[in-house]
């Protein structure tokens, strides 16, 4: 059965640093792209970021520079690195497979920004 | 401002046949692969549609999509009290070099 567990979120200041992660099973991680898609509360989704199988990274424009998408096949597993976090990167952070789609999903983690 | 359109919202009565739009442009859904993704209350997105008319497997046959030009659509036939959700669509943008969503569509059953 494929599984996505994010974690890492919390609480964290404007300028503050938080690194967050997908820890996936039941599929071959190497073999799929991944991605981060974000939701503010009542918003609507908003994809942040994603990495190839080669490791070629790709950005939402606001988080460039900010956010940096790692993964590490080895233990299964992505990252996000989120630097200089403003109040509008609040929001619930999903890592997702890529593919024909993103058809799987983790449940998600909060990320809240504020002083 | 998403840079993909839906209406904000949707109704039908169980039984009908309801269509979201999804607008976009030259870069985005012109020339890219359109996905629809379904979204209940207080649960992750679900992967509806892909490549513009693709049903993954369990999704069923009442779901359909198709794309004309710089436009797409989710057609939802005999529409069920538990279709009510949040409807999105997403491609990506050549110019962005990035995915992007339409802003979501909330489907009602009445």
């Amino acid at each position: 059965e494929v599984q996505l567990v994010e974690s890492g979120g919390g609480l964290v200041q404007p300028g503050g640093s938080l690194r967050l992660s997908c820890a996936a099973s039941g599929f071959t991680f190497s073999t799929y792209d991944m991605h981060w898609v974000r939701q503010g509360k009542g918003k609507g989704l908003e994809w942040v970021s994603g990495i190839s199988t080669t490791g070629d990274t790709f950005y939402l424009g606001s988080v460039k520079g900010r956010f940096t998408t790692s993964r590490e096949n080895a233990k299964n597993s992505l990252y996000l690195q989120m630097n200089s976090l403003r109040a509008e990167d609040t929001a619930v952070y999903y890592c997702a497979r890529g593919g024909d789609g993103w058809d799987y999903w983790g449940q998600g983690t909060l990320v809240t920004v504020s002083s | 401002q998403s840079v993909l359109t839906q209406p904000p919202s949707a109704s039908g009565t169980p039984g009908q046949r309801v269509t979201i739009s999804c607008s976009g442009s030259s870069s985005n859904i012109g020339s890219n692969y359109v996905y629809w993704y379904q979204q209940l209350p207080g649960t992750a997105p679900k992967l509806l549609i892909y490549s513009n008319n693709q049903r993954p497997s369990g999704v069923p046959d009442r779901f359909s999509g198709s794309k004309s030009g710089t436009s797409a659509s989710l057609a939802i036939s005999g529409l069920r009290s538990e279709d009510e959700a949040d409807y999105y669509c997403a491609t990506w943008d050549d110019s962005l070099s990035g995915w992007v969503f339409g802003g979501g569509t909330k489907l009602t059953v009445l």
